[in-house]
């Protein structure tokens, strides 16, 4: 399975700090995507960076991208309370008809 | 755009009834995703089609559930019988033609409960 995995779990910061959330997959992948869920709500797309890419920077996300260890990760800077949620990795396979895939998820708790 | 539409947004029913979800995507997405949301299994890929054609039913779990996507702005899922254990949120997504490796475009979800 390409399923991607986070870590940690969960993870339970001070506002103004921020917050760092890896990813680990198994397969050679086109993209790997993060998404944002709040409670009760649909999934939202945060960024997206390619194979070829090695970092991306979207306001206060940095998403990081190292293929030789298949793992990626999301930074989130300065953080804020309105950032509680979960966050989850998703890849794209590079070959086959192999759909997004998505891991389990960091529940990230900011308090204020 | 509104984004992607699912109804209802909450459903309770007994077991053995059939249970109807209902999407409507974003208009001009080719792509139409269905997921199924569970704390112990996360989120899982259950179907998804290409131009109202179904790609990749793989993920359904079982005969019980069924899909169609009878045009480009409507698609239902449907479990008949339903079961307890089908409790959970079950989210429609869509995505450009651009390709199926580009951003999706999630639904508020439709949780569902089997009593």
């Amino acid at each position: 399975s390409q399923q991607g995995e986070e870590d940690p779990q969960a993870l339970s910061i001070q506002e103004g700090e921020n917050a760092t959330m890896n990813c680990s997959y198994k397969t050679s992948i086109n993209n790997l995507q993060w998404y944002r869920q709040n409670s009760g709500r649909g999934l939202v797309h945060l960024i997206l960076i390619r194979s070829n890419e090695r970092e991306k920077h979207s306001g206060r996300l940095r998403v990081t991208l190292d293929t030789s260890k298949k793992s990626s990760s999301l930074l989130i800077t300065a953080s804020r309370a309105a950032d509680t949620a979960s966050y989850f990795c998703a890849t794209w396979a590079l070959t086959g008809n192999t759909p997004l895939v998505f891991g389990k998820g960091t529940r990230l708790s900011v308090i204020a | 755009d509104a984004g992607v539409i699912q109804s209802p947004r909450h459903e309770v029913t007994e077991m053995g009834q059939e249970v109807t979800l209902r999407c409507k995507p974003i208009s001009g997405h080719d792509y139409l995703f269905w997921y199924r949301q569970t704390m112990m299994r996360g989120l899982e890929l259950l179907i998804y089609f290409n131009n109202n054609v179904p790609i990749d039913d793989s993920g359904m779990p079982e005969d019980r559930f069924s899909a169609k996507m009878p045009n480009a702005s409507f698609s239902t899922l449907k479990i008949q019988p339903s079961e307890p254990r089908d409790s959970a949120v079950y989210f429609c997504a869509s995505s450009l033609a651009s390709g199926r490796t580009d951003t999706q475009y999630f639904g508020p979800g439709t949780r569902l409960t089997v009593l």
